[in-house]
């Protein structure tokens, strides 16, 4: 069965350019989470939506992230003016129910490098 | 704000030996536990989940896990490893109603065959 699917799978950005990464959850999950993964160290929070509705950002380290959800499915991670320190794995994972007690699929990730 | 500590980045072991990975959090709430695992090359999946009943959480391919509240600790366990159990071990907590999960740093484990 298909799993959550991420574009690209590989990213080189200029310093300074946008990048747009791409999350294709599971079908009918109602939860969507992006974490950021620097490199060895465990995955962090960025941001959380219910159907379409962005219901926690507390974890985009600037205002140069947004993430979008507009028709409650696909989800798009878009970084402006990329920094060198923006550089992670970027993880998306979706749950079939609203909060916690559903488990959290992850997609392979979107290596970021900014050069 | 939660954390989650995993005391060894690096673990490595023989074919059949016992494996206990350590994971401390740090929050005076309520919480739900997770252990994830990626093998090489493959996505993050959920090895056990606690959220409450018998401390002791069995997964799948005989791993276990121990919460122990008075310590803020959820290690995990399993009596033999075995080659195919090379991965990076990852454990995981959310707070109770909560929708974010906060992650320790990881434990790479090798095993040799």
């Amino acid at each position: 069965g298909a799993g959550v699917s991420q574009s690209p799978r590989y990213k080189v950005a200029k310093r300074g350019q946008d990048v747009a990464l791409r999350c294709d959850p599971i079908s009918g999950h109602v939860s969507l989470f992006w974490y950021q993964q620097a490199l060895g160290q465990g995955p962090e929070f960025l941001t959380y939506f219910q159907n379409e509705a962005q219901l926690d950002k507390s974890g985009l380290p600037s205002d140069r992230f947004f993430a979008e959800r507009p028709e409650g499915s696909v989800s798009t991670l878009k970084i402006q003016r990329t920094q060198q320190e923006d550089s992670a794995v970027y993880l998306c994972a979706s749950s079939s129910v609203g909060f916690v007690r559903g488990e959290q699929y992850f997609g392979p990730g979107t290596r970021l490098t900014v050069t | 704000a939660q954390s989650v500590s995993q005391h060894n980045h690096h673990v490595i072991l023989s074919e059949a030996a016992s494996l206990e990975l350590g994971c401390n959090y740090s929050y005076g709430g309520t919480v739900n536990l997770f252990w994830y695992v990626q093998y090489p090359g493959q996505h993050l999946q959920l090895l056990l989940k606690y959220f409450s009943g018998d401390p002791l959480v069995k997964g799948i391919k005989g791993f276990e896990a121990e919460f122990i509240k008075s310590k803020f600790s959820f290690n995990l366990r399993k009596p033999s490893v075995q080659w195919s159990d090379t991965a990076e071990y990852f454990c995981a907590v959310m707070r109770e109603y909560g929708n974010k999960l906060v992650f320790g740093a990881g434990t790479i484990l090798r095993v040799k065959s």
